[in-house]
């Protein structure tokens, strides 16, 4: 049973419009979020994150929004560009024991592409 | 540059086989964690250790061990090696109060 899905494998922009990614979670002991972004044959680069305790977390074109009712978060990027071209990755995650946190759970990612 | 390095890049080896798969977290960091990407399954998170204990498992064959030596680096141990274990193999930090996790750029281990 997938924690964490994208339910969109794809989606296509034109560069300088708004992308919106989304992603929903099952497990309420989440507490934290993270959006990665990925080129093929490369580890994971991690882009933002946000706490449970907000519901928005803003980074120069990335903004990550919370919405903990529905279990979904969104990564918005303003204004699209090409080399925003990738895939990308929605995870969460909790504190195990001792405190520290917990692994990542992956959603399966949603591939951009920004055309110019 | 994230700061985590893997060695080595690429491996190919046999069925049967056992390799070693080294990470170095970023500096400071006392968490790691290993992930295993194949083609059809996405990202599925193996071992993490914390300042040189184990801290939680995922789906970690048998096969499979992993430590975390007192300088905080760490390597994974495949044996009886398998076809199926062909994946892209990532190590990823993270240290402090800070959540987000690093990853290093991943061993690419081809079976044949």
């Amino acid at each position: 049973d997938q924690q964490v899905k994208q339910n969109s494998p794809s989606l296509s922009v034109q560069e300088g419009r708004i992308s919106i990614l989304n992603c929903d979670y099952t497990n309420s002991m989440f507490d934290y979020f993270l959006w990665y972004k990925k080129y093929p044959a490369e580890g994971p680069t991690f882009l933002i994150s946000i706490s449970s305790i907000k519901d928005k977390n803003e980074d120069g074109r990335f903004t990550v929004f919370l919405n903990k009712s529905a279990k979904h978060l969104s990564l918005h990027i303003v204004p699209s560009q090409p080399g925003d071209s990738a895939v990308y990755f929605c995870a969460a995650s909790a504190r195990n024991y001792g405190g520290s946190q917990g692994n990542l759970i992956f959603g399966k990612g949603t591939k951009l592409s920004v055309k110019p | 540059d994230s700061g985590v390095t893997q060695t080595p890049k690429h491996l190919i080896t046999a069925t049967g086989q056992r390799v070693t798969l080294r990470c170095s977290p970023r500096s400071g960091d006392l968490s790691v964690y290993w992930y295993q990407q194949s083609l059809d399954q996405g990202l599925q998170f193996l071992i993490q250790y914390y300042n040189g204990e184990e801290r939680a498992k995922g789906n970690i064959l048998e096969r499979f061990s992993a430590q975390q030596f007192p300088d905080l680096h760490s390597e994974l141990n495949l044996s009886s090696l398998e076809l199926g274990d062909s994946a892209l193999y990532f190590c990823a930090s993270s240290g402090g109060t800070f959540y987000e996790q690093y990853f290093g750029p991943g061993t690419r281990l081809t079976v044949t």
